[in-house]
């Protein structure tokens, strides 16, 4: 079965340079959230979209950026990068806003591993 | 506001022996939905099992089984009989719509299980 896709899986950057991750969620979910995972620590919700509206919105720094676009892909947009920006970068999908059970089963992307010098 | 409490941040067990990861949540909801995630060295997080809060049955996969009690807030995972393949790091996490109706999950700390051969 057709699983979230996230590109690039790496990605290495210098200090106060800019990011752009990208996420392809399952074919007929319209709902995408993206997850900052730092070394040792939990996933952390960043923002969530849902029919290509902002539907939620945790702790993103206001460095970054997200959009949902009409093929229902996403991308994170993130600038000014800092050494503290290192992380593992996960997005996941769900169906109808994922509120509903058992829609509200977030499925998991590979993740983007993020490197800032 | 909804909190996921896993007391061991590291347990190491020999193979074929017995694990219970612990996992205690807070919330001020009647209605929410706990997940456990395993996180292997790859980095991908992989979900496990999703539980909603009227349904106190306990399950069990192959050597996976919860045990969900409402009376304690508690949502713990066993595996018997473990396996090497099984060292990873596990998450519990619970999503209740506290947040205006959205159903973001809140994880915990993970519990990192290593198992000897």
């Amino acid at each position: 079965a057709a699983g979230v896709i996230q590109s690039p899986r790496h990605l290495i950057k210098e200090k106060r340079e800019t990011a752009t991750l990208k996420c392809y969620p399952i074919p007929r979910h319209d709902t995408v959230y993206w997850y900052q995972q730092g070394p040792g620590q939990d996933p952390q919700f960043l923002i969530s979209f849902y029919e290509k509206m902002q539907s939620d919105k945790g702790s993103i720094p206001d460095r970054f950026s997200a959009q949902q676009f009409s093929d229902y892909h996403s991308e994170l947009n993130m600038s000014s990068l800092e050494l503290g920006d290192s992380a593992l970068y996960f997005c996941a999908s769900s169906f109808g806003g994922g509120a509903v059970e058992p829609y509200n089963e977030q499925f998991f992307g590979p993740g983007t591993r993020l490197t800032v010098l | 506001a909804q909190k996921v409490t896993q007391a061991q941040t590291e347990i190491s067990v020999v193979e074929k022996e017995d694990v219970t990861l612990d996992c205690v949540y807070e919330t001020r909801d009647t209605t929410y939905y706990l997940f456990w995630y395993k996180q292997p060295p790859s980095g991908e997080l992989v979900f496990l099992i999703r539980r909603n809060s009227f349904d106190e049955q306990n399950e069990i996969s192959g050597r996976y089984s919860w045990n969900f009690q409402k009376s304690t807030s508690s949502f713990n995972f066993t595996i018997t009989a473990s396996q090497v393949v099984d060292s990873a790091v596990y998450f519990c996490a619970l999503s209740d719509g506290a947040s205006g109706g959205s159903y973001i999950p809140t994880f915990g700390r993970g519990t990192s299980l290593i198992v000897h051969p």
